[in-house]
């Protein structure tokens, strides 16, 4: 089964505020993370990644956080905006040879 | 830009027919993904390939099979079709670039939605 989940299957905010889309995962020899955006109709896109050296890495209006002590991986947009209404993927890679293991997803609808 | 092609956004196909779904890369990618989107259940790893000739199984690999005679170029296969496969079929592709090992940052195409009736 998966060891990657999510807090939230959806979660609505104010255009302007920030956003949080959370998501757990269950092995701690993951060692590499990453968050996808999907837009309707579209494949999944990259929008920031993190390894488990780190804490915490920075993007355009991103933020992704890496809590080793809880297996808890965040997503953080500051000042939403009505184009990041999307689902919201979190992905981890174990050791060895296994492709990415992807969770179920959250859905973020921005409110004008 | 990576660019992942899938040979079609949308296909209607019947049950029992053979179905072959196309995936193209062109950033000399050794690995090649496919997975399937259901609402609800996430991406689902099909089967996956780290080299030219190589397969291995996903997580869901019944009901499906998969050729790599190039690096580029990744197809899936539905050997006979069944409604319980109308899904959005999703590619990918990874290898080494500046930055990244091979089997992380993964590009994905923009998918192919299959209808089976």
């Amino acid at each position: 089964g998966e060891s990657v989940g999510l807090h939230l299957p959806t979660l609505s905010v104010q255009e302007g505020d920030n956003s949080i889309i959370n998501c757990a995962y269950s092995n701690s020899a993951s060692d590499y993370f990453i968050w996808y955006k999907q837009e309707s109709g579209k494949g999944p896109q990259f929008i920031i990644d993190i390894r488990s050296n780190m804490d915490k890495r920075q993007g355009q209006r991103v933020t992704v956080l890496l809590n080793k002590t809880v297996k808890h991986l965040s997503l953080q947009i500051a000042a939403t905006q009505p184009g990041d209404s999307a689902v919201y993927f979190c992905a981890e890679l174990l050791s060895g040879n296994t492709p990415l293991v992807f969770g179920k997803g959250t859905r973020l609808s921005v409110i004008a | 830009d990576v660019k992942v092609t899938q040979s079609s956004r949308y296909l209607v196909k019947r049950t029992g027919e053979k179905v072959f779904l196309e995936c193209v890369q062109d950033m000399d990618h050794e690995n090649m993904f496919w997975y399937r989107q259901d609402p609800g259940l996430g991406l689902r790893l099909i089967y996956f390939s780290y080299d030219v000739k190589m397969k291995e199984k996903g997580d869901i690999p019944e009901g499906y099979s998969v050729s790599r005679e190039k690096k580029e170029r990744f197809s899936l296969i539905l050997e006979s079709a069944s409604t319980n496969q109308t899904s959005m079929y999703l590619c990918a592709s990874s290898g080494e670039q500046a930055g990244w090992s091979a089997r992380e940052k993964a590009f994905f195409g923009q998918g192919t939605r299959l209808t089976v009736v």
